[in-house]
């Protein structure tokens, strides 16, 4: 079964330091998004993508905070300088469609724990 | 932001029994989805319902929907074990530039005891 992968699995830094995270999506869906939850609470939208274009990046701190998904495929999310309220889990989605009415299919996530 | 608002917090039952959660929201959807998050996962989709449907049923799985109310319910039956997770709403938003944006819930800890 086609699964979106996601490393690393879990990444510690101290504030300050740059860290990255990649998604590779499901092949052949279109939209990917990125989410960061933070402990107890639910998955928050950071930015989507619909092939290699920003649909919605109005949740992300682009003072710090960069996404890219240069070829419509596999896609980077970047923090600089990381902040010690960065520590939450990072989840990359995935879906076929643009529209709400389908599901979407979530990586394992990227623990960040920043020091 | 958070849309919905799920209740309870924390649900803890015995293997065989129900496990009820609820979801409330504050705008018009299209449709909500709920998800389940096993400790330190990703989330994987349980269900969608429309907002022109008011149940579905999907194996152990029974969701409500009352949109003049702006509410939802999963109810779990004879909940086993395994169905410890945290369980999310997720609202897909009514009217403008939709994409596809889900609004997630804080979640219900279910716990299942053998």
């Amino acid at each position: 079964e086609a699964e979106v992968a996601q490393s690393p699995r879990y990444k510690i830094t101290e504030k300050s330091q740059a860290v990255a995270f990649w998604c590779d999506p499901i092949s052949g869906h279109a939209t990917l998004y990125w989410y960061r939850q933070i402990l107890g609470q639910g998955p928050e939208l950071l930015v989507q993508f619909q092939d290699e274009s920003v649909v919605d990046d109005s949740q992300l701190p682009k003072d710090r905070f960069s996404a890219e998904r240069l070829k419509g495929v596999d896609s980077t999310l970047k923090i600089q300088p990381a902040e010690l309220g960065d520590s939450a889990m990072y989840l990359c989605a995935s879906s076929p469609g643009t529209s709400g009415w389908n599901e979407q299919f979530f990586g394992p996530g990227t623990r960040l724990t920043v020091l | 932001s958070q849309q919905g608002e799920e209740d309870p917090q924390a649900l803890s039952i015995q293997e065989g029994e129900n496990a009820t959660m609820n979801c409330s929201y504050k705008t018009s959807i299209n449709n909500l989805q709920w998800y389940r998050q096993n400790s330190g996962r990703g989330l994987v989709h349980l269900i969608l319902i429309r907002s022109n449907e008011r149940e579905k049923h999907s194996g152990r799985l029974r969701v409500t929907l009352d949109t003049s109310k702006k509410s939802s319910s999963l109810l779990i039956t004879a909940s086993r074990a395994a169905d410890t997770a945290s369980y999310f709403c997720a609202t897909d938003g009514a009217g403008g530039t939709s994409y596809g944006k889900l609004t997630f819930g804080q979640g219900t800890i279910l716990t299942v005891h053998p």
